[in-house]
């Protein structure tokens, strides 16, 4: 089952933060978040594997919520660079097919 | 990660025909799945391409319209068989390890039916 996505789309300033949020009416296994540039294959950007979990890359990280079947996508301070569509894919337990989120646009204006 | 290559990037069809997908990894991997995108959309998974096996489709997709090959643990194709306007789509094909790796995609098929 294909999981929530929130918000559809996104427009900020740099330097502005934002959050994406992902969730499931199913219970999950991993929380994965990628990000597609128009005209680009959708690229890894971290997975969460526990309930609980948080991870960061430079300005952008994500925590998981095992209980309430949900994830967030966290980016501050946006640069340019982060414009995208991103989308959160999930699994559930024993499931190694990916279900993808409708995907939240983000635009980043100077 | 692995390298992908995927062909053709784009196609023009005719309704009624067919066209086969490659996608071709630089290593041998556990998994590769098939995932369609229409513009703007999310990606929809059409099927699991296992290897020596039929592959195991999704729900709205079935063997007829979209045969999957996958001889070895580095290829496998796509087929898209007797095509309308509505299978006009962007066609990716990924590739994962094992169940808590990411998924890396190809460059994507862009195909157009007229």
């Amino acid at each position: 089952q294909q999981p929530v996505q929130s918000p559809q789309a996104v427009i900020l300033r740099e330097g502005e933060d934002a959050v994406i949020n992902c969730s499931s009416s199913k219970a999950l296994y991993s929380v994965h978040w990628y990000r597609q540039k128009h005209g680009e294959a959708p690229v890894f950007l971290m997975i969460l594997l526990k309930g609980g979990e948080q991870k960061g890359h430079e300005k952008i990280s994500a925590s998981f919520n095992e209980k309430k079947q949900q994830s967030s996508l966290y980016l501050t301070a946006s640069q340019l660079s982060y414009s995208g569509t991103y989308f959160c894919g999930t699994e559930g337990p024993g499931n190694n097919d990916m279900r993808f989120g409708a995907g939240t646009r983000l635009t980043v204006k100077p | 990660s692995a390298v992908i290559s995927q062909k053709p990037s784009r196609d023009i069809c005719q309704r009624g025909t067919s066209l086969t997908i490659q996608c071709q990894v630089d290593s041998q991997v556990t998994m590769m799945f098939w995932y369609r995108q229409q513009p703007g959309q999310s990606l929809t998974l059409i099927a699991t391409a296992n290897q020596g096996s039929e592959a195991t489709y999704e729900s709205g997709f079935v063997i007829d319209k979209f045969p999957i090959s996958r001889p070895n643990l580095t290829f496998s194709t796509l087929t898209v068989s007797n095509m309308s306007p509505e299978d006009s789509s962007i066609y990716l094909c990924s590739v994962r390890d094992r169940g808590d790796s990411p998924l890396h995609f190809g460059n994507g098929t862009r195909l157009t039916v007229t």
